[in-house]
């Protein structure tokens, strides 16, 4: 079975500092990956998703994570937080393999960037 | 371009009665899902729909949980009788093309708030 492992329930970053929220993942083929973000009261809106091709891929609003197959990760970077960047942060994994395989969430982090 | 809507936005209800919840996905999205929320995890699928028919309620309790997307369009998710266990928050998403909903970013409503009390 699927599934998604978001290690830190907290990220506390400085305004202007790098930040990183980890995701790992396990399915028995290879990977869909996805990762959204959820603002208080409002639903979950996508940032970007790794299908194919290029492991870094960059997404909405300077965020871009890398897909690293050995390490079964996709951690989520963007190289200046904001403090407009705090929320809950998921990742998603879906397995390629043929058929109907539905979205598997993470159970989020949420990030809180300081001024 | 409007987004995907979801009324009500809150709802209290007592154990053992019945709450239904309505979805109006992206004009000429073709597949619908709807996600359980509970506190402190991710969204968990419960059913998809492509067009009006399901493509997936593994993870529906059916013995109180039932859902429908009548013409392909808006659906609603009903619950009866309800648990305090259902105490979550309901989201519809909707993505647009149904031969490619496995690699396609899926648009999600603002979400119903169910309290069961």
């Amino acid at each position: 079975a699927q599934s998604v492992a978001q290690p830190e329930d907290q990220v506390n970053v400085a305004e202007g500092n790098p930040l990183t929220v980890k995701c790992t993942y396990s399915v028995s083929g290879n990977p869909y990956l996805f990762w959204y973000v959820q603002y208080p009261n409002r639903g979950l809106q996508f940032l970007l998703k790794y299908i194919t091709g290029d492991n870094l891929v960059k997404g909405s609003y300077g965020f871009e994570a890398e897909f690293n197959k050995s390490q079964t990760s996709f951690h989520l970077k963007k190289p200046s937080a904001l403090v407009s960047d705090s929320a809950l942060y998921f990742c998603a994994v879906r397995d390629i393999r043929a058929g109907n395989t539905p979205l598997v969430f993470g159970k989020g982090t949420r990030l809180s960037v300081i001024a | 371009e409007a987004g995907v809507a979801q009324s009500p936005r809150y709802k209290i209800i007592e154990k053992r009665q019945s709450v239904a919840f309505w979805c109006n996905p992206i004009s000429g999205h073709a597949t619908l899902y709807w996600y359980q929320q509970i506190l402190g995890q991710g969204p968990k699928l419960l059913i998809q729909f492509q067009n009006n028919g399901v493509v997936d309620d593994s993870q529906l309790p059916k013995d109180r949980f039932s859902a429908e997307r009548l013409k392909g369009v808006d659906s609603t998710l009903k619950i009866q009788p309800a648990k305090l266990e259902d105490s979550a928050v309901y989201l519809c998403a909707s993505s647009p093309r149904g031969w490619a909903q496995r690699v396609d970013e899926q648009y999600f409503g603002p979400g119903t708030r169910l309290t069961v009390t």
